[in-house]
């Protein structure tokens, strides 16, 4: 069975330019998360949909994130413009919601942004 | 406050012995589901072990169980026979049912000795 897809697997792109990071997740599943991973501030939740509609952007950084998921097989999380400190891993990650909580996530390999 | 606390940032075992991992969690939903994960150097991050919060025994999967005490509001990781593949970074974390998030503690590092 495949997994949750991201691509690509690693980008290195320079301040200011746009940054699309995409994210396939395991068919069936109707909860999609994306997270960010740095060294100094650890796991971070950005947003989070359920049954494609966002539910929690709390953690998005700025305005220059933007994330969508127009279907129940494919999201993206965009970045424009993009900035040094947005260096990062980015994983995305898919789950069941239903009333079985042990329906667990499922990651992703993680994009690994740096931005020169 | 934090929903998930791990309090170890780093641990070495020596390499056949058995290892705790902390993890202390806050909730007040009656229903919840408590994970761990596994991310080696590699970067993935692995599903090990749940345990629910009504399971009236602990988890085990393996090498891995959960020494889940329900009182104490601990969900602690207990890695048996310890392999040098066991180095990585683990991470709690919990999902309440009223929510679909789900929260994760800062990770322990755990080194294996050979």
């Amino acid at each position: 069975d495949a997994g949750v897809i991201q691509s690509p697997r690693h980008e290195v792109t320079e301040m200011g330019q746009e940054v699309t990071l995409r994210c396939k997740p395991i068919s069936g599943h109707n909860s999609l998360f994306w997270y960010r991973q740095t060294m100094m501030r650890g796991l971070e939740l950005l947003i989070y949909f359920n049954n494609n509609v966002p539910i929690d952007d709390s953690g998005m950084p700025e305005d220059r994130f933007s994330a969508k998921m127009p279907n129940a097989s494919f999201s993206t999380l965009k970045i424009q413009p993009s900035e040094p400190r947005d260096s990062a891993v980015y994983f995305c990650a898919s789950s069941y919601r239903g009333p079985i909580l042990q329906e667990t996530q499922y990651f992703g390999p993680g994009t690994r942004l740096l931005v020169l | 406050a934090q929903k998930i606390t791990q309090t170890q940032p780093g641990m070495f075992v020596q390499e056949k012995e058995a290892v705790t991992l902390d993890c202390t969690y806050d909730t007040s939903d009656p229903s919840y589901g408590l994970f761990w994960y596994k991310q080696p150097s590699s970067g993935e991050m692995i599903f090990l072990i749940y345990q629910g919060s009504y399971d009236q025994q602990n988890a085990t999967e393996g090498r891995y169980s959960l020494n889940f005490q329900k009182a104490r509001k601990s969900a602690n990781l207990v890695i048996s026979a310890s392999q040098l593949g066991d180095s990585a970074m683990y991470f709690c974390a919990m999902r309440e049912l009223t929510g679909n998030q789900f929260y994760f503690g800062t990770g322990t590092s755990l080194t294996v000795i050979p």
